[in-house]
């Protein structure tokens, strides 16, 4: 079964840096999403992107995040000038075009910030 | 606004027993879709189940089953004879019709543990 790979699993990096994180959704999905969870609390809607650009975000998505659909396969997700506040795992998401189509999530990236 | 409110943090069961999840939910749409979500302990959200605003049919799916009422805003899910297996974080999921790709709004989840 198809499935959104998200890469890496696990990434540390010094607060200050820039961080990519990098997600392949199902080939034949429109629609793609970032969430992140940040340690035992629930899951958190970030943005949407549609036809290569933002549909929503919320107000977690700053100045210091951003969205991009490279090539016609990869989705990633910026962060700019990471804070200690930023580490949580972050999961993408797609879905296809029917709006009661549930999203499938990939199994996340984990972001540590020291 | 939406809400989606769990209000079991943790639950603890035997093996074998039969649970609840409840799951509360509040919208302005008339047009909804509700989901749960199982994140076991790898920490990957793994699709269960989708239900539409419109359709209240309740549903049977080997073990699980869930019961959508929409009098009182509630998509609760039941796990009979729990395994070990079934051990994970479940989160109940809301997304109104605000376009095709509408963010889902998560409930904080509820931490099931079966015991052997």
């Amino acid at each position: 079964e198809p499935e959104v790979t998200q890469t890496p699993s696990h990434q540390v990096t010094q607060m200050g840096q820039e961080v990519i994180l990098r997600c392949v959704p199902i080939s034949n999905h429109l629609y793609f999403y970032w969430y992140r969870q940040i340690l035992g609390q629930k899951v958190e809607f970030l943005v949407s992107f549609y036809n290569n650009e933002i549909s929503e975000k919320s107000e977690i998505f700053d100045d210091q995040f951003s969205v991009e659909r490279p090539d016609g396969s990869n989705f990633t997700l910026k962060i700019r000038s990471t804070k200690l506040e930023d580490s949580a795992m972050y999961f993408c998401a797609s879905s296809r075009e029917d709006s009661n189509q549930p999203q499938h999530f990939g199994d996340g990236t984990r972001l540590s910030i020291l | 606004a939406q809400k989606v409110t769990q209000a079991q943090t943790e639950i603890s069961v035997v093996e074998k027993e039969d649970v609840t999840l409840d799951c509360v939910y509040e919208t302005r749409d008339t047009t909804y879709y509700l989901f749960w979500y199982k994140q076991p302990p790898s920490g990957e959200l793994v699709f269960l189940i989708r239900r539409n605003s419109f359709d209240e049919q309740n549903e049977i799916s080997g073990r699980y089953s869930w019961n959508f009422q929409k009098s009182t805003s509630s998509f609760n899910f039941t796990i009979t004879a729990s395994q070990v297996v079934d051990s994970a974080v479940y989160f109940c999921a809301l997304k109104g019709y605000t376009g095709a790709n509408s963010k889902l709004t998560f409930g904080k989840g509820i931490t099931l543990s079966v015991r052997p």
